[in-house]
């Protein structure tokens, strides 16, 4: 069926390194853009990385730049994260999330129609 | 802060209608960016909800309906059931950022 599945979370020590996997399964995965929203513990979603189809649009939340690099393999189906020189601050629960796009109004509108599960990050000493 | 902003907390009690606004500015809602909304059942991923302002996705009930007017938007429930009991995230997109943005949330409490 049609489903993303994160994996790859864990504990790890601030300043440390995480590689997140999110395995497509059920659609066309080389047809969409991708992305990764994270939501910290009883807080609301953030937008964290963006990847286009071919890989040639990728964005960066200010605040991950530098430190995370998004990437995915159309052949296999599946998209990364990985997350590098990790704070306290990313601890969050990490989603993959398909994006939809269409244009209207002379804008160009975006949404996310497929949700995976998520995958806990928690950076603590 | 979120870029979108709502209201932490509405309530209401089965078979009311309750509403969620969600507040932006000229560079996303007012400058004519379509708001989507997203539910999340305690525990569970965010699921899509509205669509392009006020389009249901197949499944979602018709009791769930979006508008939007200006620099904002809502979400309306009618027919309030105890399943819908969740956080709702508003979302568009902001052209100062070139990034999606999402509202704070609100804790629906049926009562």
């Amino acid at each position: 069926q049609v489903q993303l599945v994160e994996s790859g979370g864990g504990l790890v020590k601030p300043g440390g390194s995480l590689r997140l996997s999110c395995a497509a399964s059920g659609f066309t995965f080389s047809d969409y853009y991708m992305n990764w929203i994270r939501q910290a513990p009883g807080k609301g979603l953030e937008c964290v990385s963006y990847i286009s189809s071919s890989s040639n649009t990728i964005n960066y939340a200010d605040s991950v730049k530098g430190r995370f690099t998004v990437s995915r393999d159309n052949a296999k189906n599946s998209l990364y994260l990985q997350m590098n020189s990790l704070r306290a601050e990313d601890t969050a629960v990490y989603y993959c999330a398909r994006d939809r796009m269409y244009d209207s109004s002379a804008n160009t509108h975006w949404y996310f129609d497929l949700w995976g599960r998520g995958t806990p990050v928690t950076v603590s000493s | 802060q979120s870029v979108l902003t709502q209201p932490p907390s509405v309530s209401g009690a089965p078979g009311q209608r309750v509403t969620i606004s969600c507040k932006g500015s000229s560079s996303n809602i007012g400058a004519a960016y379509d708001v989507h909304w997203y539910q999340q059942l305690p525990g569970t991923a965010p699921k899509l909800l509205i669509y392009g302002n006020n389009n249901r996705p197949s499944g979602v009930p018709d009791r769930f309906s979006g508008s939007k007017s200006g620099t904002s938007a809502s979400l309306a429930i009618t027919g309030l059931q105890a399943e819908d009991e969740a956080d709702y995230y508003c979302q568009s997109f902001d052209s100062s950022l070139r990034d999606s943005v999402f509202g704070g949330g609100t804790k629906l409490t049926v009562l």
